[in-house]
């Protein structure tokens, strides 16, 4: 089945300090990638949808100027967030989507981030 | 909002039982799916049920969807202490780019 890998799986920063979080679709080409955010013990939340060579659009309430999103290649996405805060700890989570026409999603193991 | 409503928000049960959760929704949708997460991990993909679908068996996975309700079930039967986690059920609109939409999901709790 298609894997998606995320790295790293967790990481621990100073508040003020930026951290990049990358997602990689290891056995397919996706078209299309999915960040989300979760927070102990809530649901997934979407933050943007990016698709490869393009902007990302990024769901209500999230400040793009924060969570900066690259998708520069079929099988790379990069989640950058900038002057990381206390109140930005939390599991991201990243799924793709091979572009098939079946719309379905792989997920990755998401990325621990706890802000000091 | 679009997000699925899940309940019971948390359900306790012993080996051998069913698990009953429900989700319901507002939107009209693609298709709806149901996850499981332990606790800390990664997303795994349980089921996938469209909306031209009824009921849909994996296992000991059966999931039914009820359109006109805009509400879907996932049912576990003879439950094992691994069965505990917690379960979402998710929506997915195509004509979003395919997203999909979280429900606040049901943590089950299997006791041996």
């Amino acid at each position: 089945g298609a894997v998606v890998s995320q790295h790293p799986s967790w990481v621990i920063c100073k508040s003020g300090t930026s951290v990049k979080i990358e997602c990689r679709s290891l056995d397919f080409q996706a078209t299309t990638m999915f960040w989300y955010r979760q927070f102990p013990k809530q649901s997934l939340m979407l933050m943007a949808t990016s698709n490869e060579g393009s902007k990302a659009t990024y769901e209500q309430g999230v400040e793009k100027d924060k969570f900066l999103i690259n998708h520069a290649s079929l099988t790379l996405s990069t989640l950058t967030v900038t002057s990381a805060h206390p109140e930005d700890s939390s599991f991201y989570i990243c799924s793709a989507n091979d572009g098939f026409g079946t719309y379905e999603q792989f997920f990755g193991p998401g990325t621990r981030l706890t802000v000091l | 909002s679009q997000q699925g409503e899940e309940d019971p928000q948390a359900l306790s049960i012993q080996e051998g039982e069913n698990a009953t959760m429900n989700c319901s929704y507002k939107t009209s949708i693609n298709n709806l799916q149901w996850y499981r997460q332990n606790s800390g991990r990664g997303l795994v993909h349980l089921i996938l049920i469209r909306s031209n679908e009824r009921e849909k068996h994996s296992g000991r996975l059966r999931v039914t969807l009820d359109t006109s309700k805009k509400s879907s079930s996932l049912l576990i039967t003879a439950s094992r202490a691994a069965d505990t986690a917690s379960y979402f059920c998710a929506l997915q609109i195509y004509n979003q780019g395919g997203k999909l939409i979280f429900g606040q999901g049901t943590e089950l709790s299997v006791k041996p």
